[in-house]
């Protein structure tokens, strides 16, 4: 079964400063991707997701993320966080499954943000 | 202003007792998803439903029922025999034509009283 590791509950990054959040994930062939992040108390929005191509996926609100088959990780990034950016983030696996496809989640990582 | 609805943002559950939690989506989507998530441990999938009238059960179903009468609308009843309720429960939908990416409600908060 696929499973989703985010290895960092909670990071601190200063306002302006770049933010690295990382993912791997563990299944047998090239599942799809995706970065959802939750304010407090709210749903789950969709930053991006990767089902194939190019390796560097844009997305919203300025965020990227990286897909590397070597190491089996979806690292999302920033360039220069926004007090706004403060959020929890889950990276999330599919596995495609001729209609049945199901999301598994990583456990999250909260994102504080300093001004 | 198409998207996913849910009601009530919280509800309070009396021992013994059934509740239901509403999701309702304006965006012609075929599938529908609820989930379960609690502190640390993501999200898991209790109950989804691929077509009108038609449902399996997720990783979680134990205590849960769900109905799908209607292609808009996939309520969720969290029956007595669910011991630990108490979570936030979210409802998804996905387009048949790319069903991998699901899209989420604002999120409903159960309360054991």
């Amino acid at each position: 079964a696929q499973s989703v590791t985010q290895p960092d509950i909670h990071i601190t990054v200063s306002e302006g400063a770049s933010l690295e959040l990382r993912c791997n994930y563990s299944y047998g062939a090239t599942p799809y991707l995706f970065w959802y992040v939750q304010s407090p108390g709210q749903g789950l929005q969709l930053l991006l997701k990767y089902f194939s191509g190019d390796t560097l996926v844009q997305g919203i609100k300025g965020f990227e993320a990286e897909f590397k088959r070597s190491q089996s990780s979806f690292n999302l990034r920033k360039p220069s966080v926004h007090w706004s950016d403060a959020a929890e983030y889950f990276c999330a696996v599919v596995v495609v499954n001729f209609g049945n496809e199901k999301l598994t989640f990583g456990t999250g990582t909260r994102l504080t943000i300093i001004p | 202003d198409g998207g996913i609805t849910q009601s009530p943002k919280y509800l309070f559950r009396k021992e013994g007792q059934n509740v239901t939690l509403s999701c309702e989506q304006n965006l012609n989507h075929d599938a529908m998803y609820w989930y379960r998530q609690d502190p640390g441990q993501g999200l898991r999938l209790i109950y989804y439903s691929q077509i009108v009238n038609d449902f399996q059960k997720g990783d979680i179903a134990e205590g849960y029922s769900v109905s799908r009468e209607k292609k808009e609308s996939f309520p969720l009843t969290v029956t007595s025999a669910q011991k630990n309720p108490t979570a936030f429960y979210l409802c998804a939908s996905s387009d048949f034509r790319e069903q991998e990416t699901q899209y989420f409600g604002p999120g409903t908060r159960l309360l054991v009283l």
